[in-house]
């Protein structure tokens, strides 16, 4: 059975600082990778998809390696800003099906 | 807006009624995802459809709830005889099969809440 766990469950950094939050899955047959955003309350805003073939997705500032190996995602965030502050959540799909198994998520605050 | 709607937001209600939630998804989407998401917690994969067939329920999908998509384009999820456990986010997806992506957008949620 899949799981993800992203550690830390929550984090607190200065704006300016740069975030690396980590999502790591225990069966590295996976078929794509995929982190989002979730605000308080509302839904969740997909932010980059890895297929299983690729090492890393680029948005902006923000990028995101997969080493599949190793079971881990790390998703970087250059020079915070306090709009930055959400829950991010990394979510696997399995090779040959169709739903996202979610890691707990990481809550980050950007101070100002 | 194009986007996936769910309704309603907030549905309080009391231990043992029913409740129904209804998912609006992209329109030209043939995948419809249910998740359940409690609080401080990711969500967890309840069931999916692809177009009006079920394809797969999660075991977190007791016998109380149920869910249709009768015509391959909005779903209905019911709970029957509500428990204080089924308080939760329930969100719906929905995504175009395109092989080897499949991206899905999400809802923005109805938040249950069981007295």
């Amino acid at each position: 059975k899949q799981e993800v766990t992203q550690i830390p469950a929550a984090l607190s950094v200065p704006e300016g600082e740069n975030l690396v939050l980590n999502c790591s899955f225990t069966d590295s047959a996976i078929y794509n990778l995929q982190w989002f955003r979730q605000d308080p309350g509302k839904g969740l805003t997909s932010l980059l998809l890895i297929q299983s073939s690729q090492r890393e997705q680029t948005s902006g500032r923000l990028n995101a390696s997969l080493d599949k190996s190793s079971g881990r995602s790390t998703l970087y965030i250059a020079a915070s800003q306090p709009g930055d502050s959400a829950t991010y959540l990394c979510a696997v799909w399995r090779a040959a099906g169709n739903k996202l198994t979610f890691g707990g998520g990481t809550r980050v605050l950007v101070k100002p | 807006d194009t986007g996936v709607s769910q309704d309603p937001r907030h549905k309080i209600t009391k231990r043992g009624q029913n409740v129904t939630f209804r998912c609006d998804p992209i329109s030209e989407h043939n995948r419809l995802y249910w998740y359940r998401q409690t609080l401080g917690q990711g969500p967890e994969f309840l069931t999916y459809f692809q177009n009006e067939a079920q394809l797969e329920k999660s075991r977190l999908l007791s016998d109380r709830f149920s869910a249709e998509r009768p015509k391959g384009s909005f779903s209905t999820l019911e709970i029957q005889r509500t428990e204080q456990g089924d308080s939760a986010m329930y969100l719906c997806a929905s995504s175009w099969t395109s092989g080897s992506t499949d991206t899905q957008y999400f809802g923005p949620g109805t938040r249950l809440t069981v007295l």
